[in-house]
C-alpha cells in the first residue's frame, strides 16, 4: 500500500505566476489535510476536506489560495499569482475516516517545496 | 485558541546521552498528543501517538509521557546516537474540533555529535 504521494517534490515558480501542488491519499482514504511550514517552524493548518467537500479552511490564505479534493483524482492545492512570502514546504496528509478508532490518524506525505523568486 | 510550545529550540548533546525534549499545550481538551521527527528537506514520520486516556507510549529507546492536566508531553531518547540528529515536533489534536486538525509546535533541533 503505498503512502501519500505529492508531486512535484520542488517546483520554482516566478512571482506572479500560479502553483499547483497535488497530493495523492493513500488508497482507501478519503480525508486530506494540506499544512504548510516556513522556514525554521512548525506545521500550520490550512485545510481539511473530504471528497467533493470543503470541511475547515480555516487556516487559509483569505485571497490566491484555494483548495479541491474531486471524486476522482488527487487533491490540489492551488496558489495564484505567487509572491515571494508563499515560498514554503507544503505538507499533505490524508486519514481513511469512517469513524472508530484510527479514523482520523494523519498519515504525511513527502512535501512540496515552492520557491518563489 | 490551542497553542504547543517546544522547548528547547535546539540541542546539541554528546553520544550516548539521555535526553528530554519538552512539549507544552494551552488547552488540555486534546484527542491525542503525537511526536514526529522531520530530516532537513524531508517529511515527517511519526514516532509515538499517545490518546489522551494514556500516560506513556515506548518504542525502542524513545519514551513519550503525557500529563494532560499540566499541559506538558516530554520525549525521552535513551543513550543518543548521531543517527538521532534530526528536528523533533509535537502535534495535538484539540477534542472539540470536528476537522480533527495536528496543532504543532515549532519543534526541537537536536545535534547527537559523534
Amino acid at each position: 500500500n503505498a503512502g501519500v504521494m505529492q508531486n512535484p517534490r520542488h517546483l520554482v515558480r516566478r512571482r506572479g505566476q500560479e502553483a499547483r501542488l497535488r497530493c495523492s491519499p493513500m488508497k482507501g482514504h478519503s480525508h486530506v489535510y494540506w499544512y504548510r511550514q516556513l522556514p525554521e517552524e512548525g506545521l500550520k493548518f490550512m485545510v481539511y476536506l473530504q471528497k467533493e467537500n470543503i470541511i475547515d479552511e480555516s487556516g487559509m490564505p483569505k485571497e490566491r489560495f484555494s483548495a479541491e479534493f474531486p471524486k476522482e483524482g488527487p487533491s490540489i492545492l492551488r496558489i495564484q499569482q505567487v509572491v515571494r512570502g508563499d515560498s514554503a514546504a507544503y505538507f499533505c496528509a490524508s486519514s481513511p475516516g469512517g469513524g472508530g478508532q484510527g479514523a482520523y490518524e494523519q498519515y504525511f506525505g513527502p512535501g512540496t517545496r515552492l520557491t518563489v523568486t | 485558541k490551542q497553542e504547543v510550545t517546544q522547548i528547547p529550540a535546539a540541542l546539541s548533546v554528546p553520544e550516548g546521552e539521555n535526553l528530554v525534549l519538552n512539549c507544552s499545550f494551552t488547552d488540555s481538551a486534546i484527542y491525542n498528543l503525537q511526536w514526529f521527527r522531520q530530516d532537513p528537506g524531508k517529511g515527517l514520520t511519526s514516532l509515538l501517538l499517545i490518546q489522551s486516556s494514556q500516560r506513556e507510549q515506548t518504542s525502542g529507546r524513545l519514551n513519550a509521557s503525557l500529563d494532560k492536566s499540566s499541559g506538558r508531553s516530554t520525549l525521552y531518547i535513551a543513550a543518543s546516537q548521531p543517527g538521532d540528529s534530526a528536528t523533533y515536533l509535537c502535534a495535538a489534536k484539540p477534542l472539540m474540533d470536528s476537522s480533527y486538525k495536528l496543532i504543532f509546535g515549532s519543534g526541537t533541533r537536536l545535534l547527537v555529535r559523534p
